[in-house]
């Protein structure tokens, strides 16, 4: 079963406007982390920022922060104030307390900034 | 965070040869893993690189068609065998490290693109 479920293929926002990239996961491991990666064309992966199950708060990193809704099981990427060098495919992962460290990975959306 | 690099950057190889894709950190670090991205998909790993032992290899993959290794805390070795064009893909092999003390966070090389003809 399809643990990150990322329902958005392609999407697109313009320049300056902020923008929500979904996910959704699915585990019964109370303990978890989900992390968000950026992958532009080039190929080579960025971590943006980390939420972990038992945090509090929101995780913030610059002009990223994380919608966790845990009862929701969803933990949102939202981006403020988009800038044409954000035009990359946007992945979330999950790593469970019993996964060794690896990582499971939706299938990613791919977003556009427009001018 | 650990600076990274992969060699080669990109290849194209004949079906039935083998490539050796070498991962180079600049500092120790404990756990390396291997991840496959094919075309238009996500990223699947292939194994955990475990130094001084054989890899952890996750299901379906196989250590005679992806064999690991990891002779030290700093590099790593992944050969695809036997190639065929369902092997064409991008190769990437990443680090855990704690960075900003927040958690175990895994930062990736910036892969190999293999094309298979």
């Amino acid at each position: 079963a399809q643990k990150i479920t990322q329902t958005q293929p392609g999407m697109f926002v313009q320049e300056k406007e902020a923008v929500t990239l979904d996910c959704t996961y699915d585990t019964s491991d109370p303990s978890y982390g989900l992390f968000w990666y950026k992958q532009p064309s080039s190929g080579e992966m960025i971590f943006l920022i980390y939420q972990g199950s038992y945090d509090q708060q929101n995780a913030t990193e610059g002009r990223y922060s994380l919608n966790f809704q845990k009862a929701r099981k969803s933990a949102n990427l939202v981006i403020s104030a988009s800038q044409l060098g954000d035009s990359a495919m946007y992945f979330c992962a999950m790593r469970e307390s019993n996964s060794g460290y690896a990582l499971n990975f939706g299938k990613g959306t791919s977003l556009l900034v427009t001018p | 965070s650990a600076v990274i690099s992969q060699k080669p950057s990109r290849d194209i190889c004949q079906r039935g040869t083998s490539l050796t894709i070498q991962c180079q950190v600049d500092s120790q670090v404990t756990m390396m893993f291997w991840y496959r991205q094919q075309p238009g998909q996500s990223l699947t790993l292939i194994a955990t690189a475990n130094q001084g032992s054989e890899a952890t290899y996750e299901s379906g993959f196989v250590i005679d068609k992806f064999p690991i290794s990891r002779p030290n805390l700093t590099f790593s070795t992944l050969t695809v065998s036997n190639m065929s064009p369902e092997d064409s893909s991008i190769y990437l092999c990443s680090v855990l490290q704690r960075a900003g003390g927040v958690t175990d966070t895994q930062y990736f090389g910036p892969g190999t693109r293999l094309t298979v003809l």
